[in-house]
């Protein structure tokens, strides 16, 4: 089992739709969870830190379920902009940060 | 612009060379890592230094060699590569501890690696 597994891509959507993804993680020990954006032939940059208590960044939502290993990103609205590779991300105790295989979205007009 | 340099951009190399990878960040982040990269795949962790020690060895091979000289810089020293060592690599920095911020890594834009 992987690490850090995310849901398959890619999502093709609409400008205005709202869509989300999913991300499990295995160890239960793992301590600090994120979404990073990477555009095509750049780096990754963070989008979000994930918290328990659930976090909200404008047209960004994500969510932590510790019982269950799972964080999800949720984005509405949308829009061409948001086209890109999400990478879930899950660091251990230490220094060990995990990224997840990402996941693609292109928002079509 | 990006808080973490890295440099060259690009590097062409032949099996035989000799060359590195430089990284440096100004943040007074203590921990900086070296990821690996390819093509539709997501980074993978080789290397971790905390206060100028090595902290994570990947199991990477010897070929790829890790040097932190201070704080503020890292380097990966390449020798006798093989071309699936082809990538992108990316370094990166985080401010260890509690708060705000911590543990969230701050990339450099890459060097891409060529290796023929």
């Amino acid at each position: 089992r992987k690490e850090v597994e995310q849901d398959p891509g890619p999502f093709n959507v609409p400008e205005g739709a709202t869509v989300a993804f999913n991300c499990t993680y295995s160890n239960s020990a793992s301590q600090s969870f994120f979404w990073y954006r990477q555009d095509c032939r750049k780096e990754p940059k963070l989008l979000m830190s994930v918290y328990s208590s659930g976090n909200e960044d404008g047209r960004f939502t994500a969510q932590l379920n510790r019982a269950s290993q799972y964080i999800s990103l949720l984005i509405r609205d949308s829009k061409l902009s948001d086209s890109a590779t999400y990478l879930c991300v899950v660091k251990g105790g230490g220094f060990k940060t995990i990224f997840g295989a990402g996941t693609r979205l292109f928002v079509k007009a | 612009d990006t808080e973490v340099t890295q440099t060259p951009k690009h590097l062409v190399m032949g099996m035989t060379n000799k060359k590195s990878l430089k990284c440096e960040q100004h943040m007074g982040h203590r921990a900086m890592y070296w990821y690996k990269q390819k093509a539709k795949k997501p980074p993978e962790l080789m290397f971790v230094y905390s206060y100028e020690k090595l902290s994570i060895n990947e199991s990477v091979p010897s070929r790829f060699s890790p040097e932190c000289p201070n704080s503020s810089l890292l380097n990966l020293h390449l020798h006798a590569l093989q071309p699936e060592d082809s990538a992108l690599y990316l370094c990166a920095s985080s401010q260890e501890g509690a708060g705000s911020g911590a543990n969230v890594l701050t990339f450099g834009a890459g060097s891409r690696l060529t290796v023929l």
